[in-house]
């Protein structure tokens, strides 16, 4: 199962873009790459998922290098509500995918 | 209406103890899982269930005993609580064992004394 590692925590102010860095070194070819959410005393909740190259959806995007060794989530123009624990889930192939989760990032958003 | 509900929200019990979490998903989904969260953040899957059928079990102590009665439930038996045990419990589904992406309830706090 491929370990991601993610800085631990990040500030940042209301209105700027935030990028968001996951290392998964030793993703299987077959692995996809998840975000998620997580808000204090609540479940995370998924943002987005990868294979390679852009992603983009209602809420955020995700860059994916051709080596597919790490990713970055992108949060357009965060707001106090974005405070929270990001994850990069990697997700392992296979007809029972298993969420392997790390420790996360804790994004704060400041005034 | 609540996708994932788990019940209790809290529960503080004794070592020694046996206990029982459970969870309810009304978001038709196949498959449900149970998570640990410690208290550095990490969230780490213990068992999955598809069609009510075990297809993961990580190395869990045998004393952790999952049940499904039903698609839609998923409920954790714990016995002989050990300090260790205190953390919060996470269900989850996902329309399939296939799908990227997982429902979350909203968390069990388990505090052993």
């Amino acid at each position: 199962l491929a370990k991601t590692t993610q800085p631990i925590s990040m500030d940042s102010y209301e209105g700027q873009e935030v990028n968001i860095t996951c290392s998964h070194n030793n993703i299987a070819t077959n692995d996809y790459i998840t975000w998620y959410q997580q808000f204090p005393s609540q479940g995370p909740r998924f943002i987005i998922q990868g294979y390679k190259t852009k992603v983009t959806n209602e809420v955020a995007s995700l860059f994916i290098p051709a080596d597919r060794k790490s990713s970055t989530l992108s949060l357009p123009r965060v707001s106090l509500s974005d405070t929270a624990v990001y994850y990069c889930p990697v997700i392992s192939s296979g007809s029972a995918r298993q969420l392997t989760f790390g420790s996360g990032t804790q994004l704060t958003v400041l005034p | 209406d609540t996708a994932v509900s788990q019940t209790p929200k809290y529960l503080v019990t004794q070592m020694g103890n046996d206990k029982s979490i459970k969870c309810e998903q009304n978001l038709g989904h196949d498959t449900m899982y149970w998570y640990k969260q410690d208290s550095k953040k990490f969230l780490k899957i213990m068992f999955s269930y598809n069609n009510k059928e075990l297809i993961i079990n990580e190395t869990v102590p045998n004393r952790f005993s999952p049940k499904s009665p039903d698609k839609a439930h998923l409920n954790l038996h714990i016995n002989s609580l050990e300090l260790g045990d205190s953390a919060v419990y996470f269900c989850a589904s996902s329309q399939s064992a296939g799908e990227y992406e997982q429902y979350f309830g909203p968390g069990t706090r388990l505090t052993v004394t």
